[in-house]
């Protein structure tokens, strides 16, 4: 069965400071992997997404991702947090292919990482 | 504006008390899906449709139920919510086939059952 781990529940940065949020993924087939952002009271956003090719993927507001096939992960990183991205953050991973699956196109989300950011 | 609409937005209710929360998609798409978030579970699928008339349990079903007579609509019902049922859900759509099956979500419905 498919999983997403996110270790890190709460991180604290300071604004200015460099951000990486874990995530660790268990599929049986080519995964497909998502970044969403959940700002307080808000509903989910994308910020990034990745099914192949590059293994670093550009998403919305600075972010960015990195895959490693070896580690399974994919990995959330930001050079330079800024006050406003404090909010939560989801891992999820869902099929990719044209066959139908189980689940309808089901995303295995993780537990999110609660993102605090210190002025 | 393609979008994945929901209502209420927000509800109180009592136990025992049925409900429906409406969802609707102007996407044309195939799949639809409930889900459910909760604090340091994140999201989990409840029921799921991958056409007219054709749903399916997810990983929570108890306690829901869910109907699809229209494509663009994918109603969620509770018929008798028990405050364990107090959550945040979503309401997502998604296309069938292709390589990119990529879910969109509506804004949430955030209902407490007292």
């Amino acid at each position: 069965a498919q999983s997403v781990t996110q270790p890190d529940i709460h991180i604290t940065v300071s604004e200015g400071a460099s951000l990486e949020l874990r995530c660790n993924y268990s599929y049986g087939a080519t995964p497909y992997l998502f970044w969403y952002v959940q700002s307080p009271g808000q509903g989910l956003q994308l910020l990034l997404k990745y099914f192949s090719g590059d293994t670093l993927v550009q998403g919305i507001k600075g972010f960015e991702a990195e895959f490693k096939r070896s580690q399974s992960s994919f990995n959330l990183r930001k050079p330079s947090v800024h006050w406003s991205d404090a909010a939560e953050y989801f891992c999820a991973v869902g099929p990719l292919g044209e066959t139908d699956t189980g689940g309808g196109n089901k995303l295995t989300f993780g537990t999110g990482t609660q993102l605090k950011v210190e002025l | 504006e393609a979008q994945v609409t929901q209502n209420p937005r927000y509800l109180i209710t009592v136990t025992g008390k049925k409900l429906t929360v409406t969802c609707s998609q102007n996407m044309n798409h195939e799949y639809m899906s409930w889900y459910r978030q909760d604090p340091g579970l994140g999201l989990r699928q409840i029921y799921y449709s991958m056409n007219v008339e054709v749903t399916d349990k997810g990983d929570v079903p108890e306690g829901y139920k869910v109907s699809r007579k229209e494509k663009r609509n994918f109603p969620l019902i509770l018929e008798s919510p028990s405050p364990n049922q107090t959550s945040l859900y979503f309401c997502a759509s998604s296309p069938r086939g292709g390589r990119f099956n990529e879910q969109f979500f509506g804004p949430g419905t955030r209902l407490t059952v007292l």
